[in-house]
């Protein structure tokens, strides 16, 4: 399925760098997430949009910030990570309902991040 | 706060047989949705299948059901007739409507194996 484009698949940067991850969706959803996957523990949600607002944002350290121009795309902007924020970062996206309806979420590759 | 447990960290299954995941989880809530994601090594979380707790009947696609035990709060998947592309990281993961968007809180995983 290429409905939840991510990219670059993998990034190696210092802790000094800044970067950013990019996320597009062709579903036409009106919601967008950022999750952390570490080795060994859940998927943690970072970030939520919806309908281009931020609903949520779960406590994340100020060095991740997000940015969602539409509904179609959604980047994550890094600068001075630490080591501990190596991981695999995965966006999704689904249609969500004013009442509730419980779409499923359609996720991307990943861009596997490492930090030296 | 919501909580998914997935008590099997790796199982494994001859190519053929029938497997069961099991997943519980807690929660408060009455209306509420369910899912199984698999994540195979190219890293996409792939949805399996999606269960509404106000249903009773359990949910099927093709090779895999659920027993949902909405009183139990348990959520295990069955996969029948298993295949070597089931060879996966298998997520069991809650869903809840909160204020405009959708959450998902995710179980650790169980790796699952499916030997020839």
């Amino acid at each position: 399925e290429t409905g939840v484009t991510q990219t670059p698949r993998h990034l190696v940067m210092g802790m000094t760098n800044k970067k950013s991850l990019k996320c597009e969706q062709h579903l036409g959803h009106n919601a967008m997430y950022w999750y952390k996957q570490s080795a060994k523990k859940p998927l943690e949600l970072m970030f939520v949009y919806s309908l281009e607002e931020r609903v949520e944002n779960n406590s994340v350290p100020s060095r991740f910030s997000p940015e969602c121009p539409n509904s179609s795309h959604l980047f994550l902007h890094l600068h001075t990570l630490q080591p501990e924020d190596s991981a695999l970062y995965l966006c999704a996206s689904s249609q969500v309902y004013r009442q509730g309806a419980g779409q499923p979420q359609h996720f991307g590759d990943g861009t596997r991040l490492s930090i030296l | 706060a919501q909580t998914v447990t997935q008590s099997q960290p790796e199982m494994s299954v001859q190519e053929a047989e029938t497997v069961t995941l099991s997943c519980t989880y807690d929660t408060s809530e009455n209306n509420y949705y369910l899912f199984w994601y698999k994540q195979p090594p190219s890293r996409q979380m792939i949805l399996v299948i999606r269960q509404e707790a106000y249903k009773q009947q359990n949910a099927t696609e093709n090779r895999f059901s659920v027993n949902f035990q909405k009183a139990a709060k348990s959520f295990s998947l069955k996969i029948s007739d298993s295949q070597l592309g089931d060879t996966a990281m298998y997520f069991c993961a809650f869903m809840r409507h909160e204020g405009g968007s959708e959450k998902l809180v995710f179980g650790k995983g169980t790796k699952l194996t499916v030997n020839p």
